[in-house]
């Protein structure tokens, strides 16, 4: 049920772009997008409820097509901040229970 | 506002010595709670989620049990740790809604079994 990341990590230069996917071969009711700098917490950016929605936070965007149970987060004009782990999540019972997140996309801008 | 509060930091134990992880939650009521663990290669793993007291639904089938003795308190828990129970546990907690809503993770536990 864990749903796929990919790439598993990717390394930038400051100010380019960076396209991370998530898929999912169960139906997805929703999804999320949280990142993590190393020894901390995650923290969340967005969640994504309608087929075809998209949102943006700052420079990074995501979009969810329902149809294809997928679901990719954008990131332009990276910055040294951008910098942690990417995970993608999603609660296959809806609200009730179990969110489910990916392993993780290893970001690194480097300067 | 709410918060949530996770410890203790950082755990030292020995193979075969029991656990016990808490979590608390403040400023919300009947909140969904999970607990996750971290550990590398393997993202964020669901082990426990809780929709109410005393409800308790486990993802994994580990030597881990998990307990919600009132309704903004998780607790997680062993009887005897395994050298592969080491890795950064979170505890979360969301509003249950009849929509989906972020999930506010605590600062976590990083538990070595030595």
């Amino acid at each position: 049920q864990q749903p796929v990341q990919s790439p598993q990590a990717v390394i930038l230069r400051e100010g380019e772009d960076a396209v991370i996917n998530c898929s999912s071969s169960k139906a997805l009711y929703s999804v999320h997008w949280y990142r993590q700098k190393h020894g901390e917490a995650p923290v969340f950016l967005m969640i994504l409820l309608k087929g075809g929605e998209q949102k943006g936070h700052e420079k990074i965007s995501a979009s969810f097509n329902e149809k294809k149970q997928q679901s990719s987060l954008y990131l332009t004009a990276s910055q040294l901040s951008y910098s942690g782990t990417y995970f993608c999540g999603t609660a296959y019972g809806g609200s009730q229970g179990n969110l489910i997140f990916g392993k993780g996309t290893k970001l690194s801008v480097k300067p | 506002s709410q918060t949530i509060h996770q410890w203790p930091a950082t755990l030292v134990q020995p193979v075969g010595s029991p656990l016990s992880l808490e979590c608390t939650v403040e400023g919300t009521s009947n909140p969904n709670l999970y607990w996750y663990r971290q550990a590398a290669g393997r993202g964020l793993q669901l082990l426990f989620y809780s929709v109410g007291i005393g409800q308790i639904s486990s993802e994994v089938p580990q030597n881990l049990s998990a307990s919600r003795p009132q309704d903004r308190q998780f607790i997680l828990s062993s009887k005897k740790l395994l050298l592969s129970d080491s890795g950064f546990y979170l505890c979360a907690w969301s509003v249950r809604t009849a929509m989906n809503t972020e999930a506010f993770f605590g600062q976590g536990t990083r538990l070595t079994v030595v």
